[in-house]
């Protein structure tokens, strides 16, 4: 089957660091992709991993694995507006088609 | 501006009475996508064009259809909604290519009694 695995919850305060992961089982990998859903928007692209290591850009950073099948979004400097939920998204092959989403996790930070 | 733009915002309809989502994208963009989204469980893709006039189905293409007569649009049409189609409704596109980046419309809410 195609399992892509992140926390359904997660909270955490301003100015803390917060690390977010995903798990997947996928038939095919091509890359690792994070978006940024606010609560009644649309999904934006944050980042992505082909190789394995991290990648880093200003507050976030994404990491990969391919051998583990797993992946994480650090969150640095945690402000109010990082508040949205944080979709995972595996591309199995070279065609845009073949991308599988997970659930996603919905951040809360707290003052 | 590059833009997904996706119309309706909202939408209210009942059982059987045929309607059309509208995406227009201004970015030249060869892939469009349609996906819905429902609570636990993500993203999943209806149906998708790679071009003008080349659409496919997606993992859960029943009770939908498209089409792709020009580039910048890729309509969504329930031809008889039900209320399982209740959803929340996303048009994207982007480049062909390898891990291209997918932009999304702003979404459209569904809701069928």
């Amino acid at each position: 089957g195609q399992n892509i695995d992140q926390p359904t919850e997660m909270t955490a305060t301003e100015g803390a660091i917060v690390q977010i992961n995903c798990t997947y089982q996928t038939s095919g990998f091509n890359g690792l992709f994070w978006y940024q859903q606010h609560a009644g928007e649309a999904p934006t692209f944050l980042s992505y991993n082909v190789l394995d290591g991290l990648e880093e850009k200003g507050r976030f950073s994404s990491f990969l694995s391919r051998s583990k099948g797993y992946s994480y979004l650090l969150l640095k400097e945690l402000q109010m507006k990082d508040s949205a939920s944080y979709l995972c998204a595996v591309s199995r092959s070279l065609w845009n088609n073949d991308m599988r989403f997970g659930a996603g996790t919905r951040l809360t930070v707290k003052p | 501006e590059a833009q997904v733009t996706q119309n309706p915002r909202y939408l209210i309809t009942v059982t059987g009475k045929k309607l059309t989502v509208t995406c227009s994208q201004n970015m030249n963009h060869e892939y469009m996508s349609w996906y819905r989204q429902d609570p636990g469980l993500g993203l999943r893709q209806i149906y998708y064009s790679m071009n003008v006039e080349v659409t496919d189905k997606g993992d859960v293409p029943e009770g939908y259809k498209v089409s792709r007569k020009e580039k910048r649009n890729f309509p969504l049409i329930l031809e008889s909604p039900s209320p399982n189609q209740t959803s929340l409704y996303f048009c994207a596109s982007a480049l062909a290519g390898d891990n291209e980046k997918l932009f999304f419309g702003s979404g459209t809410q569904l809701s069928v009694l």
